[in-house]
């Protein structure tokens, strides 16, 4: 079966500071893999994507991720933290046995502490 | 600017009631979802769409039900509102291509007493 797993409930960080928040997949092929953020009381704001090409992904508000083949991985980072990325962060992957679906991970949440 | 919005933003509703979530984009997109968010759970889908007419189950579809008679509507039907179905609703929407993007409305905060 496909997922997608965020290990970690939560994650502090000092705002200067760089940050990671985990993601691993499982998944049949080649892999489609999304980040979202979460701000309160918001729906979910696209941040990037991978689907094939360079390994890392640069997208909005100075976040990159790292897609890792060989550990199934895909780290959301962020070379120096600020105070307003404390969200909701979701790891997705394409579904690719049922074409346009999105399977979600459980979603970590970031503080950022000033 | 094309958008995605979701109306009631808040609902308040008894049990037994059926309710009824609007999800309206103007990306002219063919595909649509319904995702519920609950704690512990990340988002979960409820049901989607692949365009006019076109309807599946998601992972979470009972006592949901959805009707997609033109490409910007789909709307969420809840039949009788139970207490387990109190949750923050997500309708998302994108195009076809398999590396396209979803893209989320506000959301709708369902409470059911």
């Amino acid at each position: 079966a496909q997922s997608v797993a965020q290990p970690e409930d939560q994650v502090n960080v000092a705002e200067g500071n760089p940050l990671t928040v985990k993601c691993t997949y499982s998944v049949s092929g080649n892999p489609y893999l999304f980040w979202y953020v979460q701000y309160p009381n918001r729906g979910l704001q696209f941040l990037l994507k991978y689907i094939t090409g360079d390994n890392l992904v640069k997208g909005s508000y100075g976040f990159e991720a790292e897609f890792n083949k060989s550990q199934t991985s895909f780290h959301l980072k962020k070379p120096s933290a600020l105070v307003s990325d404390s969200a909701l962060y979701f790891c997705a992957v394409r579904d690719m046995d049922s074409s346009y679906k999105l399977i979600f991970g459980s979603g970590t949440r970031l503080l950022v502490r000033p | 600017d094309a958008e995605i919005t979701q109306s009631p933003r808040h609902k308040i509703t008894e049990t037994g009631r059926q309710v009824t979530l609007a999800c309206h984009q103007t990306w002219n997109h063919n595909n649509m979802f319904w995702y519920r968010q609950d704690l512990g759970h990340g988002l979960r889908l409820i049901h989607y769409s692949y365009g006019v007419q076109d309807t599946n189950k998601g992972e979470v579809s009972d006592g949901y039900s959805v009707s997609r008679s033109n490409t910007e509507d789909l709307p969420l039907t809840l039949e009788s509102a139970a207490s387990s179905q109190t949750s923050v609703y997500f309708c998302a929407s994108s195009r076809e291509g398999l590396t396209d993007t979803q893209y989320f409305g506000p959301g709708t905060r369902l409470t059911v007493l």
